[in-house]
């Protein structure tokens, strides 16, 4: 069965510190991949997604994420975070095996110190 | 403004009175989902629909029924509430047929059940 893990639970950064989010799934076939942000109080919102092209990924409010085929990962990066980054990230992934399902992780919390 | 509702928002309720909560989607989307979310499990989809009259379980739909007569609408009912269903659940809505073509979802505000 497919699943999604994202290692770290809460992370606790101060503002201008560099972000790495670790994602990985498991399933060997063609997948596409998302990040989804829940800020406080919040709906979840698409951050940024990967079906095809180029690995490095671009999405809002200064993230990027990098497809690594060979280690099934699809770690979020943002080089310099913000109090209003302050959130909580869920890594999601749909194959073409289960187009009609996505598979969600269980979310890094993440604080910034101001 | 494109949206999808939930109502109601914030609820209390008592074991084995049923309830009903309304999704509703203003972008005529096909594809339409459940989901609960519970702390370190995030999200686990409980039905999804991918058209009218078109539903399936997902991986969590014990005690979760749910209905599609109406493209914009999709009702999570619980016939019988357990405090096991104390969550934050989340309607979603997407076009196509779900996620793989890389379309969005897009989220309701979410409802916080508490079954006492």
């Amino acid at each position: 069965a497919q699943s999604v893990s994202q290692h770290n639970h809460h992370v606790i950064l101060s503002e201008a510190a560099s972000l790495e989010l670790g994602c990985n799934y498991s399933y060997g076939g063609t997948v596409n991949l998302f990040w989804y942000v829940q800020y406080p109080g919040q709906h979840l919102q698409l951050l940024l997604k990967y079906f095809s092209g180029d690995p490095l990924v671009k999405g809002i409010k200064g993230f990027e994420a990098e497809f690594i085929k060979s280690k099934f990962s699809f770690n979020l990066r943002k080089p310099s975070v913000q109090w209003s980054d302050t959130a909580e990230y869920f890594c999601a992934v749909s194959s073409y095996s289960s187009a009609s399902k996505i598979i969600f992780g269980s979310g890094t919390r993440l604080s910034i110190r101001p | 403004e494109a949206q999808v509702t939930q109502n109601p928002r914030y609820l209390i309720t008592v074991t084995g009175k049923k309830l009903t909560v309304t999704c509703s989607q203003n972008m005529n989307h096909e594809y339409m989902s459940w989901y609960r979310q519970d702390p370190g499990l995030g999200l686990r989809q409980i039905y999804y629909s991918m058209n009218v009259e078109v539903t399936d379980k997902g991986d969590v739909p014990e005690g979760y029924k749910v209905s599609r007569k109406e493209k914009r609408n999709f009702p999570l009912i619980l016939e019988s509430p357990s405090p096991n269903q104390t969550s934050l659940y989340f309607c979603a809505s997407s076009p196509g047929t779900g996620a793989f073509s890389g379309n969005t979802i897009y989220f309701g505000e979410g409802s916080w059940l508490t079954v006492v």
